[in-house]
């Protein structure tokens, strides 16, 4: 069974500009999680999706947006980069629901660059 | 407020010797799940083991196993033999209630040595 993918693996951006990240979770899998990784701030969630549907927001302005679509890919989108924005972002996997407890499969990540 | 707390910023461990990685966690909530990640210098995080709050035996998965001390709220990530491969940092993650957002500690990097 093939893993999360994410793409593009590297984007390199400058101030101002926007951007999308794309995930594709494991086949079977329905909740789609954004993280988001920076040396100063570690590991934080941005969002969650299932079904379609934002089940779950972190504490992030809204120019940090995202969508599933109904084959349970994932995007995320960045408006307005900012320096600090810079940073790996991890998309995690998730069979359905609220009871697949144990399992959280995360991808490549995207490495996102902003001048 | 979830909250997890990974107090040895590194460790040093030579190549066949064990290793424990310490993890503490705080949460009110009494149905939680708490995980372990490794995450090489490529970036990609690989899970490694879980241990659900209700679960009555410490988690174990090939040369990981979880010492789980639920009074304590304690979840130590145990590795045996170590291996070279094993060089990467380790992140301790807790989800709580049914959903699936992930709170993570600050994470361990293990330098295993020849």
């Amino acid at each position: 069974k093939a893993g999360v993918t994410q793409t593009p693996r590297y984007l390199i951006k400058t101030r101002g500009q926007q951007v999308t990240l794309s995930c594709s979770p494991i086949s079977g899998h329905r909740s789609v999680s954004w993280y988001q990784q920076t040396p100063g701030q570690g590991l934080q969630f941005l969002f969650e999706y299932f079904s379609e549907t934002q089940r779950n927001k972190g504490n992030f302005p809204g120019r940090f947006s995202g969508r599933q679509f109904s084959n349970s890919r994932s995007e995320m989108n960045v408006s307005t980069l900012e320096l600090g924005d810079s940073a790996l972002y991890l998309c995690a996997s998730s069979p359905a629901g609220t009871g697949s407890y144990n399992e959280q499969f995360f991808g490549p990540g995207t490495r996102l660059t902003v001048l | 407020a979830q909250k997890i707390t990974q107090t040895q910023p590194g460790m040093f461990v030579q190549e066949k010797e064990a290793v424990t990685l310490d993890c503490t966690y705080d949460t009110s909530d009494p149905s939680y799940g708490l995980f372990w990640y490794k995450q090489p210098s490529s970036g990609e995080m690989i899970f490694l083991i879980y241990q659900g709050s209700y679960d009555q035996q410490n988690a174990t998965e090939g040369r990981y196993s979880l010492n789980f001390q639920k009074a304590r709220k304690s979840a130590n990530l145990v590795i045996s033999a170590s291996q070279l491969g094993d060089s990467a940092m380790y992140f301790c993650a807790m989800r709580d209630g049914g959903f699936q957002k992930l709170v993570f500690g600050t994470g361990t990097r293990l330098l295993v040595s020849p």
